[in-house]
């Protein structure tokens, strides 16, 4: 079965500075990845997804992500943090092709002016 | 287009009592799926739908809990008789397709369940 760790609910980070959330993946077979973002009294959307080709993929807002099969991983970053960015981040795998997704526990990003 | 439709968004009880959830996904959207969110963790499946027919129903508790997707569209998730642990927000996505993964899943803004 597929999982995903998302290591720190918490993470603070001031307005105009790096955003970098942590996303590693375990798959018995090549995984697709999605990370979701639920903005306060609102439903999750998809932010960015990865399934084949270039590892590096753009979403919404200036976020993007890199897949990196040797680390397992899928880290969300974002160059310049804004008081909009402010919100619930949630990384997701699937691998069975059926968009049957296993979420992660999920970051909760606080933005300090 | 009308999102994911979802009611009550608020419903407390006691324990043992019941409850139902009702979804209104997408006009068009074939899939639907039903997810737990505990506070703290991230969403977990409980059921998956293709049209009116069940792709996954694995960690549905079935003893206490069931789903039904009648004429493939709209869908209703009941609980009976309801417990402490089932306090957790209730929710309610649809997809376009299934067997492709898209991985692009429309959500409602859930249901929040409290049970004391």
């Amino acid at each position: 079965a597929q999982s995903v760790t998302q290591l720190g609910s918490h993470v603070s980070v001031s307005e105009g500075a790096l955003v970098l959330l942590r996303c590693n993946y375990s798959s018995s077979v090549p995984p697709y990845l999605f990370w979701y973002v639920q903005y306060p009294n609102q439903g999750l959307q998809l932010l960015l997804k990865y399934t084949t080709g270039a590892t590096l993929v753009k979403g919404i807002n200036g976020f993007e992500a890199e897949f990196k099969k040797s680390e397992t991983s899928f880290h969300l970053t974002k160059p310049s943090a804004h008081m909009s960015d402010a919100a619930e981040y949630f990384c997701a795998v699937s691998a069975d092709g059926n968009n049957r997704l296993a979420f992660g526990k999920g970051n909760q990003v606080v933005v300090i002016p | 287009e009308a999102g994911v439709a979802q009611s009550p968004r608020y419903k407390i009880i006691e324990k043992r009592q019941s409850v139902a959830f009702w979804c209104n996904p997408i006009s068009g959207h074939a899939t639907l799926y039903w997810y737990q969110q505990i506070l703290g963790q991230g969403p977990k499946l409980l059921i998956q739908f293709q049209n009116n027919g069940v792709v996954d129903d694995s960690q549905l508790p079935k003893d206490r809990f069931s789903a039904e997707r009648l004429k493939g569209v709209d869908s209703t998730l009941k609980i009976q008789p309801a417990k402490l642990e089932d306090s957790a927000v209730y929710l309610c996505a649809s997809s376009t397709r299934t067997g492709v993964n898209t991985g692009e899943l429309f959500f409602g803004e859930g249901s929040r369940l409290t049970v004391l």
